[in-house]
């Protein structure tokens, strides 16, 4: 059973369009959620870490949200440069193990 | 502040060797992990080790696959007899204790 699910899988958006990434998990106890950012050919790069729900990050154009079951990656006013594919893990109970989704490929076009 | 470095980037083997891939980890971090990724795919965990020990390997293959992280030296995935299968980026993160992973770039394996 997969801990972690995101969505959509794939994204198009015209330059300036906002939108928000899903992720939801399973996980019993978490401890903590990661966004990360990978562009081709790189590794993941960090970008946010939640602990609990209602709490709220922001950096540039992004902002995090969570929930007891759920985050969301809004993108306000996306530009070309923030095409790329956004992960998201989570981290469980005790254990320092970090289960990450699928991905969510961003495309932003001009 | 140096980044977690892997090496090498690219590595092509032919079917049935071995292929050995590098990974020093930040200045300061003592946990690693590797996870192995497939085009289109996301990230797969295979192995957790601390210095000179490994603490989780639930996500690697029971043959073939090992794992270490000396007390000196970057740790290493070696990967024996390899298969076309075995093709993939292969990533390894670092983090001190209660923090986020890091990433290097990657390995890229190629089994020809």
């Amino acid at each position: 059973e997969d801990q972690v699910t995101q969505s959509p899988e794939a994204l198009r958006l015209q330059e300036g369009e906002s939108s928000s990434l899903n992720c939801s998990y399973t996980v019993s106890g978490l401890r903590g959620l990661f966004w990360y950012r990978q562009d081709p050919g790189k590794g993941p790069e960090f970008l946010f870490t939640l602990y609990s729900a209602g709490e709220e990050k922001e950096k540039e154009r992004l902002k995090a949200t969570l929930t007891k079951k759920e985050s969301f990656l809004h993108i306000t006013a996306p530009k070309p440069e923030d095409s790329a594919t956004y992960l998201c893990a989570v981290q469980e109970g005790n254990f320092n193990k970090f289960y990450f989704g699928s991905g969510t490929k961003l495309n932003v076009k001009p | 502040n140096a980044g977690v470095m892997q090496n090498p980037r690219h590595l092509v083997r032919r079917r049935g060797q071995e292929a050995r891939l590098r990974c020093s980890p930040m200045k300061g971090h003592s946990h690693v992990y590797w996870y192995r990724q497939l085009p289109e795919e996301g990230l797969k965990f295979m192995v957790y080790l601390q210095k000179e020990n490994i603490i989780d390997e639930s996500g690697m293959p029971k043959e073939r696959f090992s794992a270490e992280f000396p007390k000196e030296g970057p740790s290493i995935l070696r990967i024996q007899q390899v298969v076309r299968g075995d093709s993939a980026a292969y990533f390894c993160a670092s983090s001190p204790e209660n923090s986020p992973l890091h990433f290097g770039n990657g390995t890229r394996l190629t089994v020809t």
